[in-house]
């Protein structure tokens, strides 16, 4: 079983709805973080949280908010999507070494395409 | 604030020919680099990272990169590619006084391997 999983994998919804991205980790690790992905522009940091009641804005957080509801489970929610946010969303973990050198481990992403 | 640059959108090359992806970064201070890569219809996996000492890392599946203090760069080589290899791929740069890993990354460039 994958360490980091998304769902949904694929989600069409359109302008105006209210849409959550889901995620979940087994690897036991503290820190867990949203990226989106653009073709063009690589991946921005969206929020990040270093645990349950520590979560933190990112380069790109207008728009998003997100909820950790346990230390395996980080949720990304559009409360009003709008059509720029059509991208590849993906969800990373890294353990907490305290270091800029842990490695971050991603999950396979979320296509959402907001019509 | 830091920057990273892909000079290559796309390189193709055929199958066991070398070849070379380019990143450039942009900081003031010390860094931490990093590629990732990234399979069709995956999430992204770490290939290598420079923290400190040898300039020269290798990574897994063959490949290695080379830091360049005086020219900020940190290439991305493998003297003979599969087929298997057609992936995108990433730099990516973290601020090690920041205490922990916050990613800035490259517009990826797609290596296409061909028979």
């Amino acid at each position: 079983d994958a360490d980091v999983t998304q769902t949904p994998r694929n989600r069409i919804t359109k302008t105006g709805k209210r849409i959550m991205l889901e995620c979940s980790q087994t690897k036991g690790h503290d820190r867990m973080y949203w990226y989106r992905q653009d073709p063009g522009l690589g991946l921005r940091l969206i929020y990040y949280s270093f645990d349950v009641k520590d979560i933190n804005k990112g380069e790109i957080s207008d728009g998003y908010s997100v909820s950790r509801q346990a230390q395996a489970k980080f949720s990304l929610s559009l409360e009003s999507a709008i059509p720029n946010q059509t991208a590849l969303y993906f969800c990373a973990t890294s353990d907490m070494t305290g270091l800029a050198t842990d490695t971050q481990y991603f999950g396979p992403g979320t296509r959402l395409t907001v019509l | 604030a830091q920057s990273v640059t892909q000079l290559d959108s796309q390189v193709p090359v055929f199958e066991e020919a070398p070849v070379e992806l380019r990143c450039n970064y942009s900081s003031s201070v010390s860094v931490y680099l990093f590629w990732y890569v990234q399979y069709p219809n995956q999430g992204l996996q770490l290939l290598l990272k420079y923290l400190s000492g040898s300039t020269l890392v290798k990574g897994i599946n063959g490949f290695e990169a080379e830091f360049n203090k005086s020219q900020t760069s940190f290439h991305l080589r493998k003297p003979s590619v599969h087929i298997s290899d057609t992936a995108e791929y990433f730099c990516a740069v973290s601020d090690p006084n920041t205490g922990f890993q916050k990613l800035v990354f490259g517009t990826g460039t797609r290596l296409l391997v061909s028979p």
